[in-house]
C-alpha cells in the first residue's frame, strides 16, 4: 500500500503555544487529507476533509479558527492546534487518498500532550 | 447519516480460542465499503480488510475471516486459534460512495485482550 508519513509522532507543548502536525503522502499524490481526532479509550472523530489548494471543510462542533489546516501541495497537509490547552490533549491521525485510488491510506498517528 | 456499531466495547479470551467482532452499520447509500482496522497499543491504525457494497462473499485470511451480511446489515469478524499478539482495539469503519479513499465513520471499536 501507499506511505503516508505524519510527523511528529508525539510532541509535548506548553499551554497557550501552538503545534504544528505534517502529514505526507510519500509516493503518491494526495488530492484529499483527512484528519481525524482520538481522545483516550474513545473512537476516531473527523475532524476536517481538505482538499489540495482549496480550503478544509470542518466537521460540526471543530473550531476551525483554532485547527487549521494547510493543504497547499499533492503531497502535504499541516494541522496547527493553535494556543493549545489541555483539553486539546489527544491522538490526532490523518489519512490521504488520491483521485485515482480507492483507499485512504493512514499516517502513524500524533499524539499531543498539552501540559 | 452513517453510522457504525460494535456492541462489545471489550472482549477477553484465553490464547487459542476463538473470537468474532460484531459490526452492524447503517447508511442509506447503496454503494459503500466496509473496513477492519486493527490498533495496538502504539496506536497507529493496521488495515486489515476492505470490502465493497456489491460483494458479499466472505473472506478468510489465515486466521481472519469476515462475514458480510446485507441482509442484517452486519460485517462481523472472526479470528480462529487466537494469540497474544492479537491484542488490540478493533475497529470497523464505513464509507459511502464510488470510491473508498473518501471520509471514514468509525466504530466505538473493540478491545481485545488475549490471554496467555
Amino acid at each position: 500500500g501507499a506511505v503516508v508519513s505524519q510527523h511528529p509522532s508525539w510532541v509535548i507543548c506548553k499551554s497557550g503555544t501552538s503545534v504544528k502536525i505534517e502529514c505526507r503522502s510519500l509516493d503518491f499524490q494526495a488530492t484529499t487529507m483527512f484528519w481525524y481526532r482520538q481522545f483516550p479509550k474513545q473512537s476516531l472523530m473527523l475532524m476536517a476533509t481538505s482538499n489540495e489548494g482549496s480550503k478544509a471543510t470542518y466537521e460540526q462542533g471543530v473550531e476551525k479558527d483554532k485547527f487549521l489546516i494547510n493543504h497547499a501541495s499533492l503531497t502535504l497537509s499541516t494541522l496547527t492546534v493553535t494556543s493549545a490547552h489541555p483539553e486539546d490533549s489527544s491522538f490526532y491521525i490523518c489519512s490521504a487518498a488520491s483521485i485515482m485510488d480507492t483507499e485512504a491510506f493512514f499516517g502513524q498517528g500524533t499524539r499531543l500532550t498539552v501540559v | 447519516a452513517q453510522k457504525v456499531t460494535q456492541a462489545q466495547t471489550e472482549i477477553s479470551v484465553v490464547e487459542k480460542e476463538d473470537v468474532t467482532l460484531d459490526c452492524v452499520y447503517e447508511t442509506r447509500d447503496t454503494t459503500y465499503y466496509l473496513f477492519w482496522y486493527k490498533q495496538p497499543p502504539s496506536g497507529e491504525l493496521v488495515f486489515l480488510i476492505r470490502r465493497n457494497s456489491f460483494d458479499e462473499q466472505n473472506e478468510i485470511s489465515g486466521r481472519y475471516s469476515w462475514n458480510f451480511q446485507k441482509s442484517t446489515s452486519s460485517f462481523n469478524f472472526t479470528i480462529t486459534a487466537s494469540q497474544v499478539v492479537d491484542s488490540a482495539v478493533y475497529f470497523c469503519a464505513l464509507s459511502v460512495g464510488e470510491t473508498s479513499g473518501s471520509r471514514l465513520t468509525f466504530g466505538e471499536g473493540t478491545q481485545l485482550t488475549v490471554n496467555p
